[in-house]
């Protein structure tokens, strides 16, 4: 049984730019869970993935957005990037949402 | 709408001693609670998960109590070592039919001095 991944780990983007994110989920696991975790803090909700659809949104903008596939892996795409988007981005998947959550790495996004 | 708290917001312990780590949550109609570890730039490993109809979990020297009338859970830590050091996050799903949308504490600093 793998665990979560994310990719890539680290990423350097300019101010206005786009990115994206990339999360496989746990084997067996159909939702996927998007934070964001800025230097110091607890991470915060951005969005929910089940089965193909959006299951729920934090408050984030539209400029944040994301995709899920049919075998369950997920992706976070954020547009004209601001230097306040640096931050860890975690990915964590479940079965169903009804149990533990288990998380991925984080990708560190760093916004010059 | 759930709010998660933690206080305080860093710690420090002499090796061996016990940790006593707290988390208050607002909606007392809670699905579960979750205790994670983060070790610095990491991500998050889930460490005890307790239902809303347990009141404790244990796993090895860790004990995670959970009464929702007080709007509190408590991460017990027993004899401490340096490795135990780490950001310790307790994190409450939205409600029961929010799934595991999590909201997180801001989490507790843990340094445990050999």
């Amino acid at each position: 049984e793998t665990g979560v991944t994310q990719s890539p780990t680290h990423l350097i983007k300019t101010r206005g730019q786009q990115v994206t994110l990339r999360c496989s989920s746990q084997s067996g696991h159909n939702t996927v869970s998007w934070y964001q975790q800025a230097l110091g803090q607890g991470p915060q909700f951005i969005f929910q993935y089940y089965r193909e659809e959006e299951n729920g949104r934090g408050n984030f903008p539209p400029r944040f957005s994301g995709l899920q596939f049919p075998n369950y892996s997920s992706e976070l795409n954020v547009n004209a990037l601001e230097l306040d988007d640096s931050a860890l981005y975690l990915c964590a998947s479940s079965l169903g949402g009804q149990l533990e959550a288990f998380f991925g790495q984080g990708t560190r996004l760093t916004v010059v | 709408k759930q709010e998660v708290t933690q206080i305080p917001a860093a710690l420090s312990v002499p090796e061996g001693e016990n940790l006593v780590l707290n988390c208050s949550f607002t909606d007392s109609a809670i699905y579960n609670l979750q205790w994670f570890r983060q070790d610095p730039g990491k991500g998050l490993t889930s460490l005890l998960l307790i239902q809303s109809s347990q009141r404790e979990q244990t796993s090895g020297r860790l004990n995670a109590s959970l009464d929702k009338s007080s709007g509190r859970s408590t991460l017990y830590i027993a004899a401490s070592q340096p490795g135990d050091s780490a950001t310790y996050l307790c994190a409450a799903p939205w409600g029961k039919a929010a799934g595991n949308k999590l909201t997180f504490g801001g989490g507790t600093r843990v340094l445990v001095k050999p």
